[in-house]
């Protein structure tokens, strides 16, 4: 069964600071990861995701995650924070073999401070 | 494109009380599910359908049934609906290829239980 833990349930940044969300996921078979972000009173959207492939995945709004297997993390960054990413971020994990649903993490709000 | 549908966007209940949450999707997606999300829980399955006329249970299960009713459409019903079904719920469908793949949400159903 899978699984995924996301350290910090809050996270605050300065605008302009580096923005980094962590995420560490178990799996006992190669694992497809994901990060949605939830804008206040919305459903969630696709931020980025690792399916196989390059390691550094590029999403929407210059974020970017890197799957690092021998640490089971994928962690998600963006170098400059700006007002309008202020939102709640869950990372989701799933088997590639396609036969399970995603699992979410508990989420990591994010605030950015002027 | 409507993407996926949910209706009501907010319902208030008494307990004991029953409803159906009503989710269509017009992607052609094989796959559609049923999320909750509690503060601090973040998006926990209920129940998900991995093609027409299938349903599986997922994490938290208990007070619910579903129906797929066709390839669009997902149902969800509280028989007899409780305070701790208090929360707010979110249909997905996903793209073909199996239970992994990227999620396409709705835009919620807020629903109060007293």
């Amino acid at each position: 069964a899978q699984s995924v833990t996301q350290l910090g349930s809050h996270v605050s940044v300065s605008e302009g600071a580096l923005v980094l969300l962590r995420c560490n996921y178990s799996s006992s078979v190669p694992p497809y990861l994901f990060w949605y972000v939830q804008y206040p009173n919305q459903g969630l959207q696709l931020l980025l995701k690792y399916t196989t492939g390059a390691t550094l995945v590029k999403g929407i709004n210059g974020f970017e995650a890197e799957f690092k297997k021998s640490e089971t993390s994928f962690h998600l960054t963006k170098p400059s924070a700006h007002m309008s990413d202020a939102a709640e971020y869950f990372c989701a994990v799933s088997e590639s073999s396609g036969n399970t649903p995603l699992v979410f993490g508990k989420g990591t709000r994010l605030s950015v401070i002027a | 494109n409507a993407g996926v549908t949910q209706t009501p966007k907010f319902q208030v209940l008494k307990t004991g009380q029953s409803m159906t949450l009503q989710c269509a999707q017009d992607m052609n997606h094989n796959s559609m599910y049923w999320y909750r999300q509690d503060p601090g829980m973040g998006l926990r399955l209920i129940y998900y359908s991995a093609s027409e006329g299938t349903t599986d249970k997922g994490e938290v299960p208990n007070g619910y049934n579903v129906s797929r009713l066709n390839k669009r459409e997902f149902s969800l019903r509280l028989e007899s609906a409780a305070p701790s079904q208090t929360s707010v719920y979110f249909c997905a469908s996903s793209e073909a290829g199996g239970l992994g793949g990227k999620l396409f949400f709705g835009s919620g159903t807020q629903l109060s239980v007293l």
